[in-house]
């Protein structure tokens, strides 16, 4: 199965914009999903599809996608933003894949 | 309102079999691909199978291959995760999650977009 890296950890000063990435063979193919996952809780969907959100997250939120690397963008970062972001997506396999996270700071 | 619900975790022996259940609700469970995924403790998310909505495919990651087997019971609204030959590195927090694909010109898209709380798996003699 192939493999998305993200950078292990960002930080952003309150307030400002963070940009995470994702980098993998299938996001040529798929676009990414983004979860959020605060310690101890389950995985929270916050991007699908080309720059989509569920109902209840933050505009501040949003996605987007260039060859192979997908990027989640925060725009305005609040406080309540900390935690680890994980990219995912299909392979050509039909296997399943995720990132290995970026635990983001907020100053 | 939509939930999923897991259970079945507990403390094991190395070798020994685990069998993990999910409880659907607040949807029609049927409609529904879903995914298992695992998190060691300190780790990243791992997603570990997948089976669609008829039970017509399943696909499991290579580090699970053979020794777990995952099924549904449309009629009960439940999925399942048979974990067997435990090892310690099975050690994780095991979360269900719904499956939902789409599409945009030529690029397709899948996600997770609801997870249940997960049941916590702890192999160790």
């Amino acid at each position: 199965s192939s493999e998305l890296t993200q950078d292990p950890a960002v930080s952003v000063a309150l307030g400002q914009t963070v940009r995470i990435t994702c980098q993998g063979d299938s996001l040529r193919n798929y676009y990414a999903s983004w979860y959020q996952q605060k310690s101890g809780q389950a995985p929270v969907l916050v991007i699908y599809g080309k720059n989509d959100r569920p109902s209840g997250i933050p505009d501040r939120f949003s996605g987007s996608s260039s060859g192979n690397t997908a990027s989640l963008t925060i725009t305005g970062a609040q406080a309540e933003d900390e935690a680890d972001y994980y990219c995912s997506s299909r392979d050509i396999s039909d296997d399943w894949v995720f990132g290995g996270g970026t635990k983001l700071t907020v100053l | 309102e939509v939930h999923l619900v897991e259970s079945g975790g507990g403390l094991e022996q190395p070798g020994g079999s685990l069998r993990l259940s999910c409880a659907a609700t607040g949807f029609t469970f049927s409609n529904y691909n879903m995914n298992w995924v695992r998190q060691a403790p300190g780790k990243g998310l791992e997603w570990v199978s997948y089976i669609t909505s008829d039970s017509g495919a399943i696909y499991y990651a290579d580090s699970v291959k053979g020794r777990f087997t995952i099924s549904r019971d449309n009629a009960k609204n439940s999925l399942y995760l048979q974990i067997n030959s435990l090892r310690a590195d099975d050690t994780a927090v095991y979360f269900c999650a719904r499956a939902v694909a789409g599409s945009y010109r030529s690029y397709y898209y899948y996600y997770m977009d609801v997870w249940g709380k997960g049941t916590t798996v702890t192999v160790s003699s």
